[in-house]
């Protein structure tokens, strides 16, 4: 199993543009989770998915949008860059939310820069 | 919002040393979870804690849920310059998975 795979590793846009973060997982998880993670702020969820075609907004969401049609893939798009979106961000799976055994399995990551 | 506190923000010892970490919520937890982020890495689950006063061991590494589910500490005894990183915690209450800000951990050896 490849586990969750990131593309880009890294990426620079320029303020005003926009791009797709994918993310996919091979381990037919359900729940799948998008964080940014920025210095000293520890790891904020942005948007989530508990299933194909559902989804709900984090603690950070706006500036984000996301879709989940199929059970392995979960991108994040970014509509309007701004360099307050300048972040680390982590793409994360587990088998189930709630209170459940639900290990977070995450991606290696994809770190953003906008100018 | 719920609301996860991590003290400290950072810690250095001497290897040897021990090293905890300490975790508190606002709001009673379902269960509490601990990850390590390597320096330039990703954050890799170590353990999941569901029940009150619940204690787990792995090798050096012990994990307690407090009785009333709102904290939890994180205990390394005699530190080894592998447990260099970034350890989260992260509670799941009435909202989805909220981390701390985590304790970053520097070993001297």
């Amino acid at each position: 199993n490849a586990g969750v795979t990131q593309t880009p590793k890294f990426q620079v846009l320029k303020t005003g543009q926009s791009m797709t973060l994918q993310c996919a997982q091979d381990m037919n998880h359900e729940y799948m989770s998008w964080y940014r993670q920025d210095p000293g702020m520890g790891l904020r969820l942005i948007h989530y998915s508990v299933g194909a075609g559902i989804t709900d907004q984090g603690e950070v969401p706006n500036g984000y949008n996301v879709s989940r049609s199929t059970t392995e893939d979960f991108p994040l798009r970014l509509l309007s860059a701004a360099p307050s979106q300048t972040s680390v961000y982590f793409c994360a799976s587990s088998l189930a939310g709630g209170s459940s055994y639900n290990e977070q399995f995450f991606g290696p990551g994809t770190r953003l820069t906008v100018l | 919002g719920q609301q996860v506190m991590q003290i400290p923000q950072y810690q250095h010892v001497q290897e040897g040393e021990d090293f905890t970490t300490y975790c508190n919520s606002s709001t009673t937890l379902s269960n509490i979870q601990w990850y390590k982020q390597r320096p330039g890495g990703h954050p890799v689950f170590l353990i999941q804690l569901v029940k009150s006063g619940e204690v787990k061991k792995q090798k050096r590494l012990t994990f307690q849920f407090g009785e009333a589910k709102k904290n939890s500490s994180l205990h390394i005894t005699a530190t080894q310059t592998t447990d260099v990183g970034t350890y989260f915690c992260a509670g799941e209450g009435n909202t989805p998975l909220v981390f701390g800000k985590g304790t970053r951990l520097s070993v001297i050896a």
